[in-house]
């Protein structure tokens, strides 16, 4: 698949459990993006990464930690989760230096038991 | 920061009729104001941008008006076609000046068209 691509693609965890969001761009871009989907609040950008490096934490929870190992890779690691975190977590990428086209991801449906 | 509102909610209109839907935003320092559609189960797209130097831009079907001095922007559909039900989402963006920055959406309008 070309463009952004993310896995899983649904999870359910408890709320003790560790897990990990994987996106990852085809795309050449050197910015990415973690958002947050839920049912009743708008996109909410979560994390922002510039050649790797993060210029961006929207006032997220620390139970939510982001990595960029390089411009291609972006995950989410997860722990200790509440149920209001269940949403979709959109990934998206876009070539950064100038305001253009953020290219999203099909996102993780995550659920929290 | 940024804070954009989006209306409506929801949206109905009869099939070949135009559709309209409302954003403002707060930070007049916002210069980049993209339209995303999703359909239901898909990831958004952009449809449709347009930056603070310019007033209005067309592509087909599809325009998008900007007004700084008010700080709103409208995204104008004509003709409207069944494939264009879907959630419609304005976003701004403040230019970054050379790094990243992530987009502020409105909440979505939820545009039904009625065949």
């Amino acid at each position: 698949e070309t463009g952004v691509t993310q896995t899983p693609r649904h999870l359910v965890m408890g709320m003790t459990n560790k897990k990990s969001l994987k996106c990852e761009q085809h795309l050449g871009h050197n910015a990415m993006y973690w958002y947050k989907q839920s049912a009743k609040k708008p996109l909410e950008l979560m994390f922002v990464y510039n050649f790797k490096e993060q210029t961006e934490n929207n006032s997220v929870p620390s139970r939510f930690s982001p990595e960029c190992p390089n411009s291609s890779h972006l995950f989410l690691h997860l722990h200790t989760l509440q149920p209001e975190d269940s949403a979709l977590y959109l990934c998206a990428s876009s070539q950064g230096g100038y305001p253009g086209e953020q290219y999203f991801g099909p996102g993780t449906r995550l659920t929290v038991t | 920061g940024e804070n954009v509102e989006q209306h409506p909610s929801t949206l109905s209109v009869q099939e070949g009729d135009s559709a309209v839907i409302k954003c403002t935003y707060s930070d007049s320092a916002s210069n980049y104001f993209p339209w995303y559609k999703q359909e239901l189960g898909k990831r958004p797209q952009l449809i449709i941008d347009i930056r603070s130097n310019v007033g209005e831009k067309k592509d087909q079907r599809i325009a998008v008006t900007l007004n700084k001095t008010a700080k709103h922007f409208s995204l104008h559909i004509t003709e409207t076609q069944p494939e264009d039900s879907a959630v419609y989402f304005c976003a701004a963006l403040k230019d970054p000046g050379g790094g990243a920055d992530g987009l502020t959406f409105g909440k979505g309008t939820h545009l039904i068209i009625q065949p």
